[in-house]
This record gives C-alpha cells, structure tokens and sequence, in this order.
C-alpha cells in the first residue's frame, strides 16, 4: 500500500535552534500534505495543510512564522519549527491522500520532538 | 462543545469480552467517517471506514446515525492485540481535512 515516510523519527534539539522534519509519499504523488501534533495523551490536532506550489494553510492559533511549511514537491512537505522552545516538544506527524482516493490518508511514522 | 467527541476510558475488558466505543460530532456537513487505531508513541492507522449502511471486518462493526450524529465501533472477541487507543475521525467539510476526536482507550486483560 502507499507508504509515507518521515525524516527524523526523533530528534532533541536547544532551545532557541530550528528543527527541520520531513514528510514524503513513497510511491505516490501528494499536491496536498497535512501537518499534525500529538502532546502526550492528547489526540492529534492539525496543524497545517501545506500545498504544493502555494503557500500552507494554518489552523487558528498555530504561528506560521514559528512552523515553516514548504511543499517542495509532489513528494515532499517540510515542517521547520524556528527558535524551538521545550513547549514545543511533541510527536509531529504528517499525512497525505491518496489522489483520486476520496478521504482516505496515509500517515508518517511520527517525529519525536524533544527540546531541552 | 468539541467537533468530535469520545469517552476516553480506558474500558479494560477481558479477553473475549465485546466492547462498544461511542463518538458523537457536531458538524452536520460531515461526509466520512472512520475508526483509527493508535499504539502507543506511534502513528494512527486506518481500521475501517464507516459507512451509512454499517459495515462489519472480521470482528470489528462500525456504525453510523446520520440523525444523531453518532458513530459506533464494536469490537467481539477481544484479543490481547486489540489493546490500544481508538480515534473516531471525521472529514472536515466536505475536503479531505481530518477532525480527530480524543480517542477511547482499551486495554485487554488475559
């Protein structure tokens, strides 16, 4: 089946440094890619909707100039957290739809973020 | 109110027992809906898709109440395995943003 890949699967970091994570689709194209952040024992929230081509789209209260999305690529969205703090630290996960596959997504295996 | 909601538990059930989670969403315009699984520190994975007329895989059944704004998942024959947590999931609109609900913990006991 489709597989989407992340880049790191954990990283710890300083306070203050930027941390980029990567998200792609293996063996299919992704035009849109959606960003997700999972604090502990919490469900997933959506972060972001990166769109290649053309700039994210951010959901209400997530600070665009601190998450930096690119779409690079039909096959890559990249999530840079800029000036990380330890309130950042979370489980980052992305995922993608299938084109043409009405709703269904495929999920990255997660990037662990620590910043101490 | 949130947009999706679920009991959190956990349900600890014994091995073989059946379980009922229940989710209920507040946007009328949904479209989809699903069950993911997630084990802990990794990614939810799709479990089944919901649909109006309910649908049955193995021994997982899924429901939905359009009118109610209701999802059901019932799990017979617990396994050990089974033991994870459960997000009920719903489209956002009618495009393919996801809205996930808080997830049902389940832990299976022998």
């Amino acid at each position: 089946g489709a597989v989407v890949s992340q880049h790191p699967s954990w990283v710890i970091c300083k306070s203050g440094t930027s941390v980029k994570i990567e998200c792609r689709s293996l063996d299919f194209q992704a035009t849109t890619m959606f960003w997700y952040r999972q604090f502990p024992k919490q469900s997933l929230m959506l972060m972001a909707t990166s769109n290649e081509g053309s700039k994210a789209t951010y959901e209400q209260g997530v600070e665009k100039d601190k998450f930096l999305i690119n779409h690079a690529s039909l096959t890559l969205s990249t999530l840079t957290v800029t000036s990380a703090h330890p309130e950042d630290s979370s489980f980052y996960i992305c995922s993608a739809p299938l084109l043409g596959l009405t709703y269904e997504q495929y999920f990255g295996p997660g990037t662990r973020l620590t910043v101490t | 109110r949130k947009e999706v909601e679920q009991d959190p538990g956990p349900f600890n059930v014994p091995e073989g027992a059946t379980v009922a989670f229940n989710c209920t969403y507040s946007n009328s315009a949904s479209q989809s809906f699903f069950w993911y699984r997630q084990d802990c520190r990794k990614e939810p994975k799709l479990l089944m898709s919901v649909y109006s007329s309910g649908n049955e895989d193995g021994r997982f059944t899924a429901q939905l109440n359009r009118a109610s704004q209701y999802i059901s998942l019932l799990i017979r024959d617990s396994k050990l395995s089974d033991s994870a947590t459960y997000l009920c999931v719903v489209n956002r609109n009618a495009g393919n943003m996801l809205t996930f609900g808080g997830g049902t913990r389940l832990m299976v006991k022998p």
